[in-house]
């Protein structure tokens, strides 16, 4: 049972071009989100998917595009990257499931865009 | 104003004492607390949660949450090295059959020997 993984790791972006980060779970949950980490900044939320086949904005939409392939994966695009992207992103999943409000974290993704 | 305000720090404490963790929200409607862990270059991970106003004990650890001042804290005994991370204060809303967290800053907590 992994949990949450992404990848790649680690990324270097020059400004203008694309990429897109991966997210699975294997915990069969409906919920998915991508939050980014900055310094002072704590989480926010870019992108969520309560279920599979839906999206919505979070709090910092802007410069992203999201897919929820299938209820265990669910991809975080940048498609023209400028520094101000800069910063680690996180995927999470949840269910909610009695007294489970927890939600789990992937180890995180290191973007730097030059 | 910002949902969650939380002091970033950071806290150097040493070995054995006692560390106070604090965060104050602004609306009065939130009812889930969350606190969770970050050890660095990792993800967040739960610690504990509390419901509504009062206490929860788990080990060493105690979320305590004050609704009249909308304050909520993490107290830690007996800190130990292996305690030093980023602490971060959360609330855990519902909308739409889905679970949304609002974080603080986070507060990164270093305890030396």
């Amino acid at each position: 049972n992994a949990g949450v993984t992404q990848t790649p790791k680690f990324q270097v972006l020059k400004t203008g071009q694309s990429m897109t980060l991966q997210c699975a779970q294997d915990m069969n949950h409906n919920s998915m989100y991508w939050y980014r980490q900055d310094p002072g900044m704590g989480l926010r939320l870019i992108y969520y998917s309560a279920s599979e086949g839906t999206t919505d904005k979070g709090e910092v939409p802007n410069g992203y595009n999201v897919s929820r392939l299938n209820k265990r994966e669910f991809s975080l695009r940048l498609e023209s990257a400028a520094p101000s992207q800069t910063s680690v992103y996180f995927c999470a999943s949840s269910d909610l499931a009695g007294e489970s409000y927890e939600q789990y974290f992937g180890p995180g993704t290191r973007l730097t865009v030059t | 104003q910002k949902e969650v305000e939380q002091d970033p720090g950071p806290l150097s404490v040493p070995e054995g004492a006692i560390v106070s963790l604090n965060c104050t929200y602004s609306n009065s409607a939130f009812q889930y607390f969350m606190w969770y862990r970050q050890y660095s270059r990792k993800g967040p991970e739960l610690l504990m949660y509390t419901y509504s106003s009062g206490n929860k004990e788990d080990g060493r650890f105690t979320a305590q949450v004050d609704k009249s001042s909308k304050y909520i804290s993490l107290f830690i005994r007996d800190s130990q090295p292996s305690d030093s991370a980023t602490y971060l204060c959360a609330i855990l809303t519902f909308s739409g059959g889905y679970n949304k967290l609002i974080f603080g800053a986070g507060t990164r907590l270093a305890v030396h020997p």
